[in-house]
C-alpha cells in the first residue's frame, strides 16, 4: 500500500530565505508526482507535475525534483515571500492520487 | 476558461440526513474524481468516474455513492451522515482516467455535520 510522508509538518522562515520541503513515498511504481498548494479553507492549486521519467521541473521560484528509486521528492522555494505562506501537499499517482499530510509554511516579513 | 466548479460552497447538516454535492468539470475533461479532506490531513480518494462509469473506488463505506452525467458533471451522495463525515469535499477533473494526466481541483464543499 502506497504511503506518502511529508517532512517537516510545519516550517517558519523569514522572508527571503531559500527552503526545501521533503516528500517520500513507499512504492516507486508511480505515473507521476504532483506538488500542490492549499490556502486555508480552499481547494488545491497545482504547482508542478513531474512525470515518472523526469528528474525535475521548474516554475519561476519553484523547483521540484524526483528520485523514483529512493522514493523521494523535494520542492525547493527560492527567495521566499509572505505570499508563499500556505500548506504544500505532495501527491503520487497510481490509479488515484495518494497525498501526504502536507507541510504548513509560514513566511514572515 | 472556467475551472472546476463545485456547489454548494458550504453546507450544514444533521446526523442521519442525506447530502448531495455537485461538480462541473473543466470543458473537455471526461474524468471526475472525488476526495475527502479532514482537517489536518491530506485529501483521501473516494471515487473516480470516466465516461459515466465508475473506474475507481477508495476505502469508503457504501453510504457514499456517486454518478456522472452525460455532460460529464458529477454528484456525490452521502447517506445517513455521521459527525465524522464533516470535511472538505474536493472534486477534480482530468482528461483521462486514472491519475496519469494532471488533476485540476475545485475549491471544494465544506460539509459540517452536527
Amino acid at each position: 500500500k502506497q504511503e506518502v510522508t511529508q517532512i517537516p509538518a510545519a516550517l517558519s522562515v523569514p522572508e527571503g530565505e531559500n527552503l526545501v520541503l521533503n516528500c517520500s513515498f513507499t512504492d516507486s511504481a508511480i505515473y507521476n508526482l504532483q506538488w500542490f498548494r492549499q490556502d486555508p479553507g480552499k481547494g488545491l492549486t497545482s504547482l508542478l507535475l513531474i512525470q515518472s521519467s523526469q528528474r525535475e521541473q521548474t516554475s519561476g521560484r519553484l523547483n521540484a525534483s524526483l528520485d523514483k528509486s529512493s522514493g523521494r521528492s523535494t520542492l525547493y522555494i527560492a527567495a521566499s515571500q509572505p505570499g508563499d505562506s500556505a500548506t504544500y501537499l505532495c501527491a503520487v499517482s497510481g490509479t488515484a492520487l495518494i497525498f501526504g499530510k502536507g507541510t504548513t509554511l509560514s513566511v514572515s516579513s | 476558461d472556467a475551472g472546476v466548479t463545485q456547489s454548494p460552497t458550504h453546507l450544514i447538516k444533521t446526523r442521519g440526513q442525506h447530502v448531495t454535492l455537485r461538480c462541473s468539470p473543466i470543458s473537455g475533461h471526461k474524468s471526475v474524481s472525488w476526495y475527502q479532506q479532514v482537517l489536518g490531513q491530506g485529501p483521501q480518494f473516494i471515487f473516480q468516474y470516466y465516461e459515466k462509469e465508475e473506474r475507481g473506488r477508495g476505502n469508503f463505506p457504501d453510504r457514499f455513492s456517486a454518478r456522472q452525467f452525460p455532460n460529464y458533471s458529477s454528484e456525490l451522495n452521502v447517506n445517513a451522515l455521521l459527525l465524522g463525515d464533516s470535511a472538505l469535499y474536493l472534486c477534480a477533473s482530468s482528461l483521462d482516467q486514472g491519475a496519469r494526466t494532471p488533476l485540476h481541483f475545485g475549491n471544494g464543499t465544506r460539509l459540517t455535520v452536527t
